[in-house]
């Protein structure tokens, strides 16, 4: 299995308090992603990084910001934690980039705003 | 933009009973095709993939053709298991944005 770490696995919040969801990664691959899932509408991309602070914005970024200080750590802060930010959020590695090549995911961080 | 759509579910199936998933997708350029598996619990896995037109990706007993005529990858298992039970992602490797671009998922339900 490839390594990665989101953390944490579980958090309940209430509305308007920031968050900070964390993926780290043994893999030293270069591409990393923040993905969200819903009902209906599949994985939905936040945001990317193509390397050490180099990030890039997804289809749906609004609310959400992330930085990468290092190659193996990505983070993703909901800067006032919103009731429509509750989802499940994968964050995912690549060595070459998503389009060409295979997405290594982790196991998911379930996030419920009170 | 580029986009990709499947049959919605869930499909219900008796075991050892063929399966078939639809996907299409629009796209401009020569996108990569990607079917991925998420078991209960767990996070999204690669199944196969396919680059150019006629390519087939196989695995696990799963195959999938990249037609451009039709612009379909659709999924197909001649005898499914309980233990394929999960939910499959359609996506699309835009060679536009070099994003990967996921359909809303298809969940299978494999009864005894």
């Amino acid at each position: 299995d490839a390594g990665i770490t989101q953390s944490p696995r579980h958090k309940v919040t209430e509305t308007g308090t920031p968050v900070t969801l964390r993926c780290h990664q043994t893999e030293n691959h270069r591409y990393m992603y923040w993905y969200r899932q819903d009902p209906g509408h599949g994985l939905r991309l936040i945001h990317y990084s193509y390397g050490v602070k180099d990030t890039d914005k997804g289809e749906v970024s609004d609310g959400y910001s992330v930085s990468r200080s290092k190659t193996e750590d990505f983070l993703l802060t909901l800067e006032s934690a919103t009731s429509s930010q509750t989802s499940v959020y994968f964050c995912a590695i690549s060595s070459s980039g998503g389009n060409t090549g295979e997405l290594f995911f982790g196991e998911g961080s379930r996030l419920t705003v009170l | 933009g580029d986009s990709v759509t499947q049959m919605e579910g869930p499909v219900t199936l008796s075991e050892e009973a063929f399966l078939t998933i639809n996907c299409t997708y629009t796209a401009t350029g020569y996108p990569s095709l990607f079917w991925y598996v998420q078991y209960p619990g767990e996070g999204l896995q690669l199944l196969l993939k396919a680059t150019k037109a006629d390519d087939k990706g196989s695995n696990k007993g799963f195959e999938a053709t990249y037609r451009k005529e039709t612009t379909s990858f659709h999924l197909e298992k001649g005898s499914v298991q309980v233990s394929d039970s999960a939910v499959y992602f359609c996506a699309l490797g835009s060679s536009n944005t070099g994003k990967l671009i996921f359909g809303q998922g298809t969940t299978l339900q494999v009864k005894p």
